[in-house]
């Protein structure tokens, strides 16, 4: 079956713009995550919604960064008034939720802020 | 809050020989542990795992085990093939009902023929 996509798969913008990144989970999938991860370094946890509310918000860097997932489905991670910090691979990984679920993730989109 | 200390890359070995990853954590109540691994031009995927102390994980000819006394997630494979060469992360996860995973940064391993 279908795995997670996310698009685009590259962003290019310069910084001061507004950026929307969209993840498409697995179908069923009612967890769903979205990490950060710069270069060298793991992946790092940014946001966390089970069903169409967002249970734990707690890695998000500042009010510049906003995600929602109004259906339950589809994920949208927004970022207002970009630096060139932001610039990173940003992952969305889905999953069933209960006790060492695993976590499957999508290839991706490259951020560079210029 | 929860920690993950990988052991530091890159990693070069030849065809068949011993691997071992160190992997240890730090965390509250009882985690999942993971090992993803991140194949060249590839997404992270899912290459073990071990949900309780004591458990061993075990895929593709790599295993690790959950050993609560020591905190750690060794990863270890008897005999590496020029295709195991990628990027492996260890990772642990919250638990309770928020399942974020905490991820170590990474060893790169290169197998050489």
């Amino acid at each position: 079956g279908a795995g997670v996509s996310q698009t685009p798969s590259n962003k290019v913008t310069e910084k001061g713009k507004y950026v929307e990144l969209r993840c498409d989970p697995i179908s069923g999938h009612t967890a769903l995550y979205w990490y950060r991860q710069s270069l060298g370094q793991g992946p790092e946890f940014l946001i966390y919604f089970q069903g169409t509310g967002a249970a734990d918000d707690s890695g998000l860097p500042n009010d510049r960064f906003f995600a929602v997932r109004p259906e339950g489905s589809v994920s949208t991670l927004k970022i207002q008034r970009t630096e060139r910090g932001d610039s990173a691979v940003y992952l969305c990984a889905s999953s069933l939720s209960g006790v060492g679920r695993e976590q499957y993730f999508g290839p991706g989109t490259r951020l560079t802020v210029t | 809050g929860n920690s993950v200390t990988q052991m530091e890359g890159p990693v070069t070995l030849s065809e068949e020989a011993f691997l071992t990853i160190n992997c240890t954590y730090t965390a509250t109540g009882y985690p999942s542990l993971f090992w993803y691994v991140q194949y060249p031009g590839e997404g992270l995927q899912l290459l073990l795992k071990a949900t309780k102390a004591d458990d061993k994980g075990s895929n593709k000819g790599f295993e690790a085990t959950y050993r609560k006394e020591t905190t750690s997630f060794h990863l270890e494979k008897g005999s590496v093939q020029v295709s195991d060469s990628a990027v492996y992360f260890c990772a642990l996860d919250s638990g309770g009902s928020n399942y974020k995973l905490t991820f170590g940064k990474g060893t790169l391993l290169t197998v050489n023929p």
